[in-house]
C-alpha cells in the first residue's frame, strides 16, 4: 500500500546536538511538507517542498533544514539552534498545494 | 490575520450518541475547508473537504456543513462508536497554496461505552 513513512517514532537529543528526522513516500506526490504540532495549538509549518532539489520556507523554519535530493525523501534536520524543539513532528504529501496524506509522526524530546 | 477557531475544545459523549463539532474561520478569501481526524499519536486523515459552492459533504457517519456567508463550519457525528474517540482539526485554505493553511487547534473528542 502507498503511503508515508516517519522514522524514527520517538527521538532524544541532546543538548547541542543536531538530530534528522526522515520521511520516504511511495505515493509518487510531487509535493512534501514538514510540520510541527504542539498542545494546544494547530499545525505550524516548518518547510514545503514542491519539486525536487527546491524548498521553501514555512512560518516557523529558524532551526530547523531540509533537502529534497529525491522525490521519494523529504529529511528534517532539527539543529542545535532551535531551543524548544520538544514537539510532535508530522511530514506530509500532495500532488496538488495542499497536504493530503500525513505520516504518523515522531515525536521528540529533550534528554 | 486569518484565524480557526474550534469548539468545544473538548467533547465526552456516550456510544451511540450523536455530536457536532464546530469550525469558525476568518480566512478571506476563501478556497476550501477540510476536516481531519487525528487518533492520539497517529498523522491527520482527511475526512471531508468543501468549496466554496459546496454547503454539504458526506464521508460515512461524517457530515461537514459549510456557511461560507457566516464563516462557519460543523461536522456532525452519528451514532457515535469508540473508534471515534480522537482530535478533529479544521483546515482552511484562501488560495491554493501551502504557505497559506490555516489549522484549528481542534476538538478532542472522547466517546465512552
Amino acid at each position: 500500500d502507498g503511503g508515508i513513512t516517519q522514522s524514527p517514532k520517538y527521538l532524544f537529543r541532546k543538548e547541542g546536538q543536531n538530530v534528522t528526522l526522515s520521511c520516504e513516500q511511495n505515493l509518487n506526490h510531487d509535493a512534501m511538507y514538514w510540520y510541527r504540532q504542539d498542545p494546544g495549538q494547530g499545525l505550524r509549518l516548518i518547510y514545503y517542498s514542491q519539486i525536487v532539489n527546491d524548498f521553501q520556507k514555512g512560518d516557523i523554519a529558524e532551526g530547523y533544514s531540509v533537502s529534497r535530493e529525491k522525490k521519494e525523501s523529504f529529511p528534517l534536520t532539527v539543529t542545535s539552534a532551535q531551543k524548544n524543539p520538544t514537539a510532535f513532528y508530522l511530514c506530509a504529501s500532495s500532488m496538488g498545494y495542499q497536504p493530503q496524506h500525513f505520516g504518523d509522526g515522531t515525536r521528540l524530546s529533550i534528554l | 490575520k486569518n484565524q480557526v477557531e474550534q469548539s468545544p475544545q473538548s467533547l465526552i459523549i456516550l456510544e451511540g450518541k450523536n455530536c457536532t463539532l464546530q469550525c469558525n474561520y476568518t480566512v478571506s478569501p476563501f478556497s476550501n475547508l477540510r476536516w481531519y481526524k487525528q487518533d492520539t499519536g497517529r498523522g491527520p486523515v482527511s475526512l471531508t473537504i468543501m468549496t466554496f459552492s459546496e454547503n454539504t459533504k458526506s464521508n460515512g457517519r461524517y457530515t461537514a456543513t459549510l456557511d461560507a456567508d457566516t464563516k462557519q463550519s460543523s461536522l456532525h457525528i452519528t451514532a457515535s462508536q469508540l473508534s471515534d474517540s480522537a482530535s478533529y482539526i479544521c483546515v482552511v485554505s484562501p488560495v491554493d497554496s501551502a504557505r497559506q493553511l490555516t489549522f484549528g487547534s481542534g476538538t478532542q473528542l472522547t466517546v465512552l461505552p
